[in-house]
């Protein structure tokens, strides 16, 4: 149990265009849903929780308008990286939570390598 | 932003060996998670922890809430390669946010 899928696993864009990067919880409904980027050798950067039904809450430096978050059901969340440029290249990773009283356990997609080229 | 002190950042061990690392914070945790990265892969979460002072296993592997809740370790017993990869603490607040450990890589020599 507590599986989540990303897709897709590796895409390359050119400057300038969007992509969009689904994350869904395969076995489990997940009201809150958190994105994470991650460079090279480095720990795992919170950019935004997604609450289904309202809008993402975005860690402090990550740009709304750039890093949409649509959190449309109890099993996807998607992100779409919009007007995207080389610096935007990174380890996106996204994680389901399991909801319960006591229980924060987070489960963490694969992760999907994006290149802007 | 915030992050928890993990050491050690690196280690090489052989086969066989037991292994140990640990997080601190200044902060207090409800919730102690350990994970393991794998190269191109998401974490995988081994050990989750709930309160003070609580130890547990999970196979070859055991950590601890330390009883201060600001901090715990992971132990690996009598390693073997595919124990290879990079773990990470996290401490989880109130608002469910993880805070993370900067990870501890572990290349084991067959």
């Amino acid at each position: 149990g507590a599986v989540v899928s990303q897709h897709p696993s590796r895409v390359i864009c050119k400057s300038g265009t969007s992509v969009k990067i689904e994350c869904r919880s395969l076995d489990f409904q997940a009201t809150t849903m958190f994105w994470y980027r991650q460079f090279p050798k480095q720990s795992l950067m919170l950019m935004a929780t997604s609450n289904e039904g309202s809008k993402a809450t975005y860690e402090q430096g990550v740009e709304k308008d750039k890093f949409l978050i649509n959190h449309a059901s109890l099993t996807l969340s998607t992100l779409t990286v919009t007007s995207a440029h080389p610096e935007d290249s990174s380890f996106y990773i996204c994680s389901a939570q399991i909801p319960g009283i006591l229980i924060y356990e987070q489960y963490f997609g694969p992760g999907t390598r994006l290149t802007v080229t | 932003g915030q992050q928890l002190n993990q050491s050690p950042q690196s280690m090489f061990i052989q086969e066989g060996e037991d292994v140990s690392m640990n997080c601190t914070s200044s902060s207090i945790f409800n919730t102690w998670l350990w994970y393991k990265q794998d190269p191109g892969e998401g974490p995988v979460l081994l050990i989750a922890l709930y309160k003070a002072g609580e130890l547990t296993s999970n196979g070859r592997l055991t950590a601890q809430f330390g009883i201060t809740r600001k901090d715990s370790f992971l132990n690996i017993s009598a390693s073997i390669p595919s124990d290879v990869g990079i773990y990470f603490c996290a401490g989880q607040l109130d608002n469910r946010k993880l805070i993370w450990g900067l990870g501890t890589s572990l290349a084991v020599n067959p």
